[in-house]
């Protein structure tokens, strides 16, 4: 299983970008990158996935290097109900058995007016 | 679509008690899986099952048993609770096996054993 590393915590102002880099060094080949956000009282939430290079939705972009060895969340000009803790998830595509999804402890944004 | 459905929303136990947390999903969703968060953590894995009549063990299993009797339902039980088991517990569930498909969770049991 892959082990994800993300920064505890991280603070912004309503209307900046924000980065959060996920490291994942041992991602194997066949295994994609995944990023959840979860407000309080609820479970967590999709918000987008990738293999490599860059994936752009209605929410965020993910970067994923070449040696997708780590990977960044992007939100663009975050407002204040974007405050929650976001997971990165690495797990590959369910070709092995005994497949287990860990989520890390995630990182907790906070955004600030 | 009501997506995952879990019930109760909020549950009180006795020590040694035993309880089913409820877990439905209608979008014919093969996997399921269970998980527990603490206070201040992420989430662990407790149970999981990617198929009527097959379920295996998360990280943290003891003390908790599961079964997959249909497609939709995917109920865990608490065999004797503990306080150490005070949490709250979400049911997920994706299309297949595998991370590369996205998993929709419930609104999560909050659990309290005294």
């Amino acid at each position: 299983l892959a082990k994800t590393t993300q920064p505890i915590s991280m603070d912004s102002y309503e209307g900046q970008e924000v980065n959060i880099t996920c490291s994942h060094n041992n991602i194997a080949t066949n295994d994609y990158i995944t990023w959840y956000q979860q407000f309080p009282s609820q479970g967590p939430r999709f918000i987008i996935q990738g293999y490599k290079t860059k994936v752009t939705n209605e929410v965020a972009s993910l970067f994923i290097p070449a040696d997708r060895k780590s990977s960044t969340l992007s939100l663009p000009r975050v407002s204040l109900s974007d405050t929650a803790v976001y997971y990165c998830l690495v797990g590959d595509g369910g070709n092995t058995g005994g497949f287990k999804t860990i989520f890390g402890a995630g990182t907790r944004l906070f955004v600030k007016a | 679509n009501a997506g995952v459905t879990q019930t109760p929303k909020f549950q009180v136990l006795k020590t040694g008690q035993s309880m089913t947390l409820q877990c439905a999903q209608d979008m014919n969703h093969e996997y399921m899986s269970w998980y527990r968060q603490d206070p201040g953590m992420g989430l662990r894995l407790i149970h999981y099952s990617v198929g009527a009549g097959i379920t295996d063990q998360g990280e943290v299993p003891n003390g908790y048993n599961v079964s997959r009797s249909t497609t939709e339902d995917f109920p865990l039980r608490l065999l004797s609770a503990a306080p150490s088991q005070t949490s709250v517990y979400f049911c997920a569930s994706s299309p297949r096996q595998g991370a590369s498909y996205g998993y929709t969770f419930g609104s999560g049991t909050r659990l309290t054993v005294v």
